[in-house]
């Protein structure tokens, strides 16, 4: 398997632009998370969700943000409006749900910068 | 709710030496542990982690790690650093059904 899969990689966007971001999970994994790093407050979850439902979207800071997940091969995270203090590195994790092989797969993650 | 704290945002050793990187844990429940390793411009690589059984735990590159229930501590060890070890290191807790919570990361400086 090719581990988890993110795009892109690199994001550059102006202030108040809609900004997307993709990831496909590892097969067969049923809970995908996004998680928020940055320097001040480090690696912050986003949400998360399992067999496609989102489960935990407490971590998500505005309405600003949103997520998607419409089927077990593909997830989103979209910001619409994007602002400067969006500006971190976004990762994509998959696992397979609970139990002693409970791991997070992490993707490359997207470095995100809103000028 | 649970959570981790990481002792020391930077920690720096000689090659050689050993490393010990802390972390501790509140959790309602027994917690399921993990240290995960990032390397510059990478996504986080799990070294190892403790969800029941044996309490020393061993990992790759070298480390392991002990669960202390008593101290509530999970703390990472290596007994010769190596340049290569070099990175961020996070320790983080999960319980069942739920989501993994990391700690702030311990930046590990290694020289030669």
């Amino acid at each position: 398997d090719a581990g988890v899969i993110q795009s892109p990689r690199h994001e550059v966007t102006e202030m108040g632009q809609e900004v997307t971001l993709r990831c496909k999970p590892i097969s067969g994994h049923n809970s995908l998370f996004w998680y928020r790093q940055t320097m001040m407050r480090g690696l912050e979850l986003l949400i998360y969700f399992n067999n496609n439902v989102p489960i935990d979207d407490s971590g998500m800071p505005e309405d600003r943000f949103s997520a998607k997940m419409p089927n077990a091969s593909f997830s989103t995270l979209k910001i619409q409006p994007s602002e400067p203090r969006d500006s971190a590195v976004y990762f994509c994790a998959s696992s397979t749900t609970g139990g002693k092989n409970t791991e997070a797969f992490f993707g490359q993650g997207t470095r995100l910068t809103v000028v | 709710a649970q959570s981790v704290t990481q002792l020391g945002s930077h920690v720096s050793v000689s090659e050689g030496a050993l490393v010990l990187l802390r972390c501790n844990y509140s959790s309602s429940v027994p917690p399921y542990l993990f240290w995960y390793v990032q390397y510059p411009n990478q996504g986080l690589q799990l070294l190892l982690k403790y969800t029941t059984g044996a309490t020393l735990v061993k990992g790759i590159n070298g480390f392991e790690a002990e669960f202390k229930k008593s101290e509530t501590s999970f703390h990472l060890t290596k007994p010769s650093a190596h340049m290569s070890d070099a990175a961020e290191y996070f320790c983080a807790v999960i319980q069942a059904g739920t989501a993994l919570i990391f700690g702030k990361g311990t930046t590990l400086s290694v020289s030669s």
